[in-house]
């Protein structure tokens, strides 16, 4: 079967470094996406990769091994916005989204 | 920017009456998709359409059944509302040409079957 697993929940400190990982067991592989998700909103794109390595936008940076079927956000100088879930997401080999559950992240003064 | 729009935010039914959502989107974007959302799980493929009147079963169709007679409008249909449809429901589009197929979601419909 079609596996993706992220922590539930993770805590950090304002103006911390936190990084969220991610492994997935899938039928194919045609790129991850990470989307945030704010409490009772819909999910937003944050970052895509589909070649292995570090991906940088801004304080968000998302990395991936194919080859081990792995992939983490790394979120820098963390702000109380950024206080939501995570979410990742395989595209298989049929091209469909395989999500994860999400990760909440809180995010303590 | 890409808008989508779903008919209501908060919606409460009964047991056993025919519920419509609506997903209407601005930007031709050729697929859409409709998921649900549960505490706990991952978001769940109900339905998808990749072209006007084409429908996909996703991963859990059971229950539904969906509609899309325009290209910017994907209806899905509780056909007999049950307790265990009580979820938060997101509409998704993306373009379908190009590389990255981002997926860009609607605010969400929270229904509740009583």
């Amino acid at each position: 079967g079609q596996n993706i697993d992220q922590p539930t929940e993770m805590t950090a400190t304002e103006g911390a470094i936190v990084q969220i990982n991610c492994t997935y067991q899938t039928s194919g592989f045609n790129g991850l996406f990470w989307y945030q998700q704010h409490a009772g909103e819909a999910p937003t794109f944050l970052s895509y990769n589909v070649l292995d390595g570090l991906e940088e936008k801004g304080r968000f940076s998302s990395f991936l091994s194919r080859s081990k079927g792995y992939s983490y956000l790394l979120l820098k100088e963390l702000q109380m916005k950024d206080s939501a879930s995570y979410l990742c997401a395989v595209m298989d080999s049929n091209y469909q989204l395989i999500w994860g559950a999400g990760t909440k992240l809180i995010i303590k003064p | 920017d890409v808008k989508v729009t779903q008919s209501s935010r908060y919606l409460v039914k009964r047991t056993g009456e025919k519920v419509f959502l609506e997903c209407v989107q601005d930007m031709d974007h050729e697929n859409m998709f409709w998921y649900r959302q549960d505490p706990g799980l991952g978001l769940r493929l109900i339905y998808f359409s990749y072209d006007v009147k084409m429908k996909e079963k996703g991963d859990i169709p059971e229950g539904y059944s969906v509609s899309r007679e325009k290209k910017e409008r994907f209806s899905l249909i509780l056909e007999s509302a049950s307790t265990n449809q009580t979820s938060m429901y997101l509409c998704a589009t993306d373009p379908g040409q190009g590389d990255l197929n981002e997926q860009f979601f609607g605010p969400g419909t929270r229904l509740t079957v009583l």
